[in-house]
């Protein structure tokens, strides 16, 4: 039973243009939520988080929004970039324990 | 570069066998966690550790054990090893009991089991 899932596997976008990388999950408890950037043969890297008190978190070009009541987030990337061409991992905690529920995954390919 | 080291990259064995896998934290850092990755699945948390106690278990099998030692560093040990073992596994540490749940990961080790 997927508690966190990201259901699309892949996202192209053009340079530019923004990104948009979403992610449901099913399990109430959970009040923390992250976002991890995966290049090839490299580990996960994190790369920005929100707190179930906020509905949005921004950093740079990168911004998360929570809909708690559809226990849903997305991640926005704006101006989307080459190099942010990766594999963005969704992730997901209950405050008070530290370890982190996945989702799958989903490959974005931003092309020049 | 996150800090943390994982050793080695890359270790191919045969079915049955038993292997090591080895993960130094980021310094400071008192927690680490394992993670496997399969073909096409997302990160499966397997066992946590902190300061040397196990802290929380995830989808880990019997046939798989960990421990930290006294110097953090951790081993996640995999014995009678069979072919859907071959994945990814990912050691990751963070500094637990602060307001961070960030991990931080290692660049992983791939398994081939044949």
């Amino acid at each position: 039973d997927q508690q966190v899932k990201q259901n699309s596997p892949s996202l192209s976008v053009q340079e530019g243009r923004i990104s948009i990388l979403n992610c449901d999950y099913t399990n109430s408890m959970f009040d923390y939520f992250l976002w991890y950037k995966k290049y090839p043969a490299e580990g996960p890297t994190f790369l920005i988080s929100i707190s179930s008190i906020k509905d949005k978190n921004e950093d740079g070009r990168f911004t998360v929004f929570l809909n708690k009541s559809a226990k849903h987030l997305s991640l926005h990337i704006v101006p989307s970039q080459p190099g942010d061409s990766a594999v963005y991992f969704c992730a997901a905690s209950i405050r008070g324990y530290s370890t982190l529920t996945f989702g799958k995954g989903t490959m974005l390919l931003v092309s020049p | 570069d996150s800090g943390v080291t994982q050793t080695p990259k890359h270790l191919i064995t045969a079915t049955g066998q038993r292997v090591t896998l080895r993960c130094s934290p980021r310094s400071g850092d008192l927690s680490v966690y394992w993670y496997q990755q399969s073909l096409d699945q997302g990160l499966q948390f397997l066992i946590q550790y902190y300061n040397g106690e196990e802290r929380a278990k995830g989808n880990i099998l019997e046939r798989f054990s960990a421990q930290q030692f006294p110097d953090l560093h951790s081993e996640l040990n995999l014995s009678s090893l069979e072919l859907g073992d071959s994945a990814l596994y990912f050691c990751a540490s963070s500094v637990f009991g602060g307001t961070s749940y960030e991990q931080y990961f290692g660049p992983g080790t791939r398994l081939t089991v044949t």
